[in-house]
């Protein structure tokens, strides 16, 4: 069965600070990964997707099928960066999210 | 706005009673998903649609149906509600079901509160 599993639900960095949010999965076949935000009040959005490589705000994640992992990083954090970050693995008709980690860069 | 509207944004009922949350997709999208967010539970995956047919179910409860519309909006109805159904109920859509490489595009959420 596929999981998402997203060990930390608090993270708190300075602002400057590199920061890294871990995400583990277990899926049997050929996984697609994605990072959503979720800013205060706002609704869930598309930050990245793994079959992209792309860069947005920053933040970049690396599949790496070794590890099972999706970590998602960025050099240098911002305080707009505060937010609700979840993992997901899509397998056609389904998306799991992880538990998401609640990311707090202070001043 | 082409964007996921959800109606209402909130709700508060009592035990027992029954609910119907809805779910505009964005412009273009076939395919909808519902979603359940609770504190202890995160997100929960309940019920897909793509073009007015149930294309998969997650951790969807008897007492919790959906339905989508020729017109592709959808409607979530809960009945028989309890404590433990309070949460924000999310929509998302996306354009096709299977393997297309893209996201999901979320609607703002109906916060439920059941008292």
């Amino acid at each position: 069965a596929q999981r998402v599993t997203q060990p930390e639900k608090l993270l708190s960095v300075f602002k400057g600070a590199p920061v890294e949010l871990k995400c583990n999965y277990s899926y049997s076949g050929s996984p697609e990964l994605f990072w959503y935000v979720q800013y205060s009040r706002q609704r869930l959005q598309l930050l990245l997707r793994h079959i992209s490589r792309e860069s947005i705000k920053g933040f970049t994640a690396d599949l790496n099928k070794g590890e099972t992992s999706f970590h998602l990083k960025k050099p240098f954090a911002q305080e707009e960066d505060s937010a609700m970050y979840y993992c997901a693995l899509r397998n056609n008709n389904d998306m799991r999210f992880g538990a998401g980690t609640r990311l707090t860069v202070k001043p | 706005d082409s964007g996921v509207t959800q109606t209402p944004k909130h709700l508060i009922t009592a035990t027992g009673q029954r609910v119907t949350l809805r779910c505009s997709p964005r412009s273009g999208d076939l395919s909808v998903y519902w979603y359940q967010q609770s504190l202890d539970q995160g997100l929960q995956f309940l019920i897909q649609y793509y073009n007015g047919e149930e294309r998969a179910k997650g951790n969807i409860l008897e007492r919790f149906s959906a339905q989508q519309f020729p017109d592709l909006h959808s409607e979530l109805n809960l009945s028989s509600l309890e404590l433990g159904d309070s949460a924000l109920y999310f929509c998302a859509s996306s354009v096709s079901y299977g393997t297309d490489h893209y996201g999901y595009t979320f609607g703002s959420g109906t916060r439920l509160t059941v008292v």
